[in-house]
Parts: structure tokens; C-alpha cells; sequence
């Protein structure tokens, strides 16, 4: 069964610094990895989609990599603003009997204060 | 997301009400999802379906069922509602893979439950 596990639950950074959320994975056989936001009250909002084959993605501020063999993700958010405070959720598309399945990490709480 | 609109946002009931949640989506996908999400623990799959003709339980689907009425629809009922089921509800849509799943999900607002 594949088991998503994030570091840190949370975080709390001054604006303007650069920071790193941690995921990682049990099962590499996935079909690709994505990162989303989510805002109180609001549902998930796609952020980046790795794709199994590629070993990063980058839009904005924000820089996801992925090392499938070690089972490892990492979410780069550069020069953090106020605005950036959220929950960063993980998920992984498996294979197998999980096709067409995400598998959600727990979350990281991003705090970033003025 | 506008595109994937959840009904209620907010509904407080007893244990033992059957409840019915509703989810629809303009986006024309073929796949729809339900999830649930408690502190601590993420999102977890409910129910899943491919097409109308096509549902499948996710990893926590005890005390739940789901109806495709339509491409645009698909609905969650508690058939009689326990405390524990009290989180947030989200309902989620993905376009048909070419080959894979690996296609974006898009998300509603999400539904609070709490069941008394």
C-alpha cells in the first residue's frame, strides 16, 4: 500500500526567505506526482505535475523536483511572501491495483509572516 | 475551483439521518472522486468513478454510497450518519488519461459534515 509521509507538518518563515517542503513515498512505482495548495475554506488547487519521467517542474516562484528511486519529492517556494501562507498537500498517482488513484500526504502548514 | 460545485457547503446533522452530497462539474470529465479529509491524515478516497457506468470504492468506502446520475453528477450519501464521519468532504474531477491516469484532478470547495 502505498503511504505518503510529509515533512515538516509545519512551518512558519519570515517573508522573504526561501524554503523546502518535504515529501516522500513508499511505492516508486508511480505515474507522476503533484503538489497542491489548499486555502481555508477553499478546496485544492493544482500547483505543479511531475510526471514520472521528468525530474522537475518549475512554475514561478515554485520548483518541484522528484528523485523516483529514493521515493522522494521536494517543493521549492523562493523569496516567500505573506500570500504563500497555505497548506501544501503531496499526492502520487500509483499503478497496479491503485490505478487512477492519488494518495495524499498529511500536509505542510505554511506560515509566512510580514 | 468554479468549474466543480459542491452542495451544501456547511451541514450539521444527527447520527443516524441518512445525507446526500451533491457534486457537479462543468469541465465535461469523465472521472469523478470523492474524498474525505480529517487533521492529521490528508485526503482519503472514497468512491470513484471512470464513466456513468463505472464505480469503484476507494480505500474508505464503509458507510458510504455513490450515485453517477450523469457525466456532470455524481452524489455521496450517508445511509445513517456516525460522529465519526464528521470532516471535510471533497469532490474532485480529472479528464480520461491517454493511456494513464496521470491527469490533473480538479477540485470543489469542499463540504463540512458534522454529524452530532
Amino acid at each position: 500500500k502505498q503511504e505518503v509521509t510529509q515533512i515538516p507538518a509545519a512551518l512558519s518563515v519570515p517573508e522573504g526567505e526561501n524554503l523546502v517542503l518535504n515529501c516522500s513515498f513508499t511505492d516508486s512505482a508511480i505515474y507522476n506526482l503533484q503538489w497542491f495548495r489548499q486555502d481555508p475554506g477553499k478546496g485544492l488547487t493544482s500547483l505543479l505535475l511531475i510526471q514520472s519521467s521528468q525530474r522537475e517542474q518549475t512554475s514561478g516562484r515554485l520548483n518541484a523536483s522528484l528523485d523516483k528511486s529514493s521515493g522522494r519529492s521536494t517543493l521549492y517556494i523562493a523569496a516567500s511572501q505573506p500570500g504563500d501562507s497555505a497548506t501544501y498537500l503531496c499526492a502520487v498517482y500509483a499503478g497496479g491495483t491503485s490505478y487512477g488513484k492519488l494518495t495524499f500526504g498529511q500536509g505542510t502548514i505554511l506560515t509566512v509572516h510580514p | 475551483d468554479a468549474d466543480v460545485t459542491q452542495t451544501p457547503r456547511n451541514r450539521i446533522t444527527k447520527t443516524g439521518k441518512r445525507i446526500m452530497l451533491e457534486c457537479s462539474q462543468t469541465k465535461g470529465h469523465d472521472r469523478m472522486y470523492w474524498y474525505r479529509q480529517d487533521p492529521g491524515l490528508g485526503l482519503r478516497l472514497i468512491y470513484y468513478s471512470f464513466d456513468v457506468k463505472d464505480i469503484n470504492k476507494g480505500e474508505i468506502s464503509d458507510g458510504y454510497s455513490v450515485s453517477r446520475q450523469a457525466q456532470a453528477k455524481f452524489s455521496l450519501s450517508l445511509e445513517s450518519a456516525i460522529p465519526n464521519q464528521t470532516a471535510l468532504y471533497f469532490c474532485a474531477t480529472s479528464d480520461r488519461g491517454s493511456g494513464s491516469p496521470a491527469k490533473t484532478q480538479y477540485f470543489g470547495p469542499g463540504t463540512r459534515l458534522l454529524v452530532l
